[in-house]
């Protein structure tokens, strides 16, 4: 099944202690990304990947860190969380087509207290 | 910077009514959307786009209308069903020249039985 996973859904943590949210594709898409959500704001988006070893900012990057290793992988990591960073994560891909549709993770719900 | 937006944060209608939602842009250049549904508790999920040299896109029970010329474009529900409940946005995946979307902040459609 075409999907993409991640990992943790749901995590509580306290302000600074390091932590990294998974993100997988099986879909062999090479343009990936993360959103942030929180409520009256929408998505907005902190990095994407328009390939292996390629990533750029997106709107809302400080505090976030990205690689991309791997074409599957998109792992997104808080060097300190803080507060402010608490809300939903979704990590997306998409393929290079002419729909530039995006598929969507699950979400990971993030607690810094 | 230059964004979608949508018009009313709420839509409420009744099971069975055509449903109608608007999405504003203001990039002249753009030429290509996407409107996303999102359940609850879920990531977004395509369901329709529509390129700038199209008016109007159908798919199954829904409608794309885009009007280049007031920068306006709308999602039209047929029959709303209570599945349909969630949050729309339109997005405009080329903003930035980066080619992955930028998400208006969303209508919430609640369909009453």
């Amino acid at each position: 099944e075409a999907q993409v996973t991640q990992n943790p859904r749901y995590l509580i943590t306290v302000t600074g202690k390091k932590l990294t949210v998974t993100c997988s594709q099986n879909m062999n898409h090479e343009y990936m990304s993360w959103y942030r959500q929180d409520p009256g704001l929408g998505l907005r988006q902190i990095y994407y990947s328009m390939n292996v070893e390629v990533t750029d900012k997106g709107d809302v990057p400080e505090g976030y860190k990205v690689s991309r290793k791997e074409k599957r992988n998109f792992p997104l990591i808080l060097e300190s969380p803080s507060p402010n960073q608490t809300s939903l994560y979704f990590c997306a891909s998409s393929s290079d087509t002419p729909t530039y549709e995006q598929y969507f993770g699950p979400g990971t719900r993030l607690t810094v207290t | 910077g230059e964004s979608v937006g949508l018009h009313l944060p709420t839509l409420s209608v009744q099971e069975g009514d055509n449903s109608i939602i608007n999405c504003a842009y203001s990039n002249s250049a753009s030429d290509y959307f996407i409107w996303y549904k999102q359940e609850s508790g879920k990531g977004p999920q395509f369901i329709i786009d529509i390129r700038s040299n199209m008016d109007k896109r159908q798919g199954q029970r829904v409608t794309v209308l885009l009007n280049k010329t007031v920068k306006h474009l709308s999602l039209q529900i047929a029959a709303t069903q209570p599945g349909d409940s969630a949050v729309y946005f339109c997005a405009d995946p080329a903003s930035g020249g980066s080619y992955i979307p930028t998400f208006g902040r969303g209508t919430s459609l609640i369909v009453h039985p």
